[in-house]
């Protein structure tokens, strides 16, 4: 079983609407939850982290984080292509180790 | 954010050989920083966990006699991938630990011919 699941992708948006990832995962010792983004031939970039249940906002990123169900997710609200990007899940104890899931491929459509 | 660089950012090198790279945390004094590799189209995998001064903590199935890593200063740690064979070709990137997030360097595309 892997300890980090993401929806599969690719995961294709129009322009404009809104996109949502989502991420499972199997450590309940997790404490902080890290969305990465990652462009074609590039480093992860951080997008957000949360460290408790509920929303956290930052611009148009909302993550959401639900520890009893082990899920937490992504929303990005007027979609622009340049958020064409592969986004990573990667719950953590701390900023000890990262386990990162295996990424869902999001496209946005002019 | 801290800033990280690496060198070189791509290096192609023949099967049997060495290669060397660096991790420098550039405005962040780390002591702890991680080496990645990330295979095409796949996520990254931690190696190993690189702690100045000491020894390297190495993950699962990660040879630590192919893949030395030595972190001599907080701000440098350095990966040598030893008798590189085309197997050994992915995109290698470090990262460095703070408060509560870690910070990504650039990468470095190794092809192994």
């Amino acid at each position: 079983q892997k300890e980090v699941e993401q929806n599969s992708g690719p995961l294709s948006v129009p322009e404009g609407a809104i996109a949502s990832l989502n991420c499972t995962y199997s450590d309940r010792g997790s404490q902080s939850f890290f969305w990465y983004r990652q462009y074609s031939g590039k480093s992860p970039e951080l997008i957000m982290s949360i460290y408790s249940n509920g929303d956290k906002e930052d611009g148009r990123f909302t993550a959401q984080l639900n520890k009893a169900s082990q899920y937490v997710s992504l929303l990005i609200r007027d979609s622009q292509p340049s958020d064409s990007a592969t986004y990573l899940c990667a719950p953590s104890e701390g900023a000890q180790k990262l386990v990162f899931g295996q990424g869902t491929r999001l496209t946005i459509n002019p | 954010g801290a800033v990280v660089s690496q060198h070189p950012s791509r290096v192609i090198c023949k099967s049997g050989t060495s290669v060397k790279i660096e991790c420098r945390s550039l405005d962040f004094q780390a002591t702890t920083m991680f080496w990645y590799r990330q295979f095409p189209k796949q996520s990254l995998m931690l190696m190993a966990t690189s702690n100045e001064g000491s020894k390297a903590t190495y993950e699962q199935g990660v040879e630590k006699d192919k893949f030395l890593i030595n972190h001599a200063s907080l701000t440098l740690s350095t990966l040598t991938v030893t008798s590189a064979h085309p197997e050994d070709s992915s995109f290698y990137i470090c990262s460095t630990r703070g408060d509560n997030e870690q910070f990504f360097g650039p990468g470095t595309r190794l092809t192994v011919l």
